[in-house]
Order: C-alpha cells, then sequence, then structure tokens
C-alpha cells in the first residue's frame, strides 16, 4: 500500500504567524487527501489532489501536491485559534476494489498560543 | 442531510468481555470503513465494506470483525477485549467509486477496557 509519513508531529504557533506540514513518500502516490481533527473530534476532510503539481487554496489553507507526486504540503498563513487541532494527510488506495481503504499519516498537532 | 452516526459514544467494559459498536452511514453511501485511533498508533484502518462484503482488512487480530447490513448499517465487534484494545474506534463512509473519494466521518465511540 501507499505510506506516508508526516512532518513535523507537533507545531506550536504564535497567532498570527504562518506554518508549513508535510507529508512525504518514497513511491508516487496517486492522491492525497487532508483531513482536520479538532480536539475532542473527529477528523473532517479539507481537500484532494490528485494531479502533478496541483495547488489548492481555501482562505488562509494553500495545499499542493509535489511535481513528482511524492510529497504534499498544507501551508496556513496567518494563524487564528481556529487552526488548533490535527492534521492528518491521507492517502486512498487505488485498487479497483480497494479503494474503501485510506491510509493516514501520523498527523501534526497544532496548538496556538495567542 | 444525515451525517455518519456511531453508537453507542462511549463505552467501558472489561477484559475478556465482548463489544459491538455500530455506525450508521450518510444515505446512499455503501462504502463504510472502520478505524482505530490511539495517541501511540495514529490512526489505523480495520477493514472496509461494501455492499455486504468486506473489501479490505487492515493488521489487526481476528479478535476484530466486522459486518455490514442491506441497508449499507455496519457493526464492529472486538471479542475477548484487552487493554490495549482502549481506543476512538471511528466509522466512515463514502459515496463515490474511486480515488479522490472523500470519507465523512462519525464521531466515533470511544472504548475503554478496565
Amino acid at each position: 500500500g501507499q505510506q506516508v509519513m508526516q512532518i513535523p508531529q507537533y507545531q506550536h504557533v504564535q497567532e498570527g504567524e504562518d506554518f508549513t506540514t508535510y507529508c512525504n513518500s518514497s513511491t508516487t502516490l496517486s492522491n492525497i487527501q487532508w483531513y482536520k481533527q479538532r480536539p475532542g473530534g473527529h477528523p473532517v476532510f479539507l481537500i484532494q489532489l490528485v494531479k502533478s503539481g496541483e495547488v489548492k487554496k481555501q482562505k488562509r489553507l494553500t495545499f499542493q501536491f509535489g511535481e513528482a507526486k511524492k510529497n504534499s504540503s498544507l501551508h496556513i498563513t496567518a494563524t487564528q485559534t481556529t487552526d488548533v487541532g490535527t492534521y492528518f494527510c491521507a492517502v486512498r488506495d487505488d485498487g479497483a476494489d480497494s479503494w474503501g481503504k485510506l491510509q493516514f499519516g501520523a498527523g501534526t498537532q497544532v496548538v496556538v498560543t495567542p | 442531510k444525515a451525517g455518519v452516526t456511531q453508537t453507542p459514544r462511549y463505552l467501558i467494559k472489561t477484559r475478556g468481555q465482548q463489544v459491538t459498536l455500530s455506525c450508521s452511514p450518510i444515505s446512499g453511501h455503501r462504502s463504510v470503513s472502520w478505524y482505530q485511533q490511539t495517541p501511540g498508533q495514529g490512526l489505523q484502518f480495520l477493514f472496509e465494506y461494501f455492499s455486504e462484503t468486506q473489501r479490505n482488512k487492515g493488521n489487526f487480530p481476528g479478535r476484530f470483525s466486522g459486518r455490514q447490513f442491506s441497508n449499507s448499517r455496519s457493526e464492529m465487534n472486538v471479542s475477548t477485549l484487552e487493554l490495549g484494545d482502549s481506543a476512538l474506534y471511528l466509522c466512515a463512509s463514502s459515496a463515490q467509486q474511486g480515488v479522490g473519494t472523500e470519507a465523512f466521518f462519525g464521531q466515533g465511540t470511544r472504548l475503554t477496557v478496565v
């Protein structure tokens, strides 16, 4: 299966600062998804990327899929306290009967200091 | 449109007992997958059901099992509970086939084994 390594594991950010979390693989990925889990909550889908070099933006969040499709990043600008949570990247298995399986990275836990 | 519903939300069980968790997917979603989330191991894939058939299985012992009914509702069962089974169990449903398909998660069942 397609496995991903996510760094950093923890990120302490001052409110108003920017930060980036990375998702890396040793193999070419067919897709990457990003989820956010608030403390005490459940993962919520943010975005999916499937094309080489793809960049998508959601307000202060910028998602990128590398040219070689071996890495992805999530960049948040002007961090707010509402950004607190754990951000996961995940890869869907791309087999005809195995697409139901999501392989998650370890997640980046983000703490925002006011 | 109702989201994914998991019951119960919290459970406390004793070692050696068994437990059954329930998941009702979003209406029309035929794929239901289960994940175990622990602080040490992160989000780990348990199994996935599609049209009442288990299509994929993660690396968990046979004590973990599941099933899906004709209305797509799913249950997972853990027999002979161990302390290490304490975790948040998340269910996710998906609609479309193929990669890039968004997963909708339920709020999870927090299982504590004592």
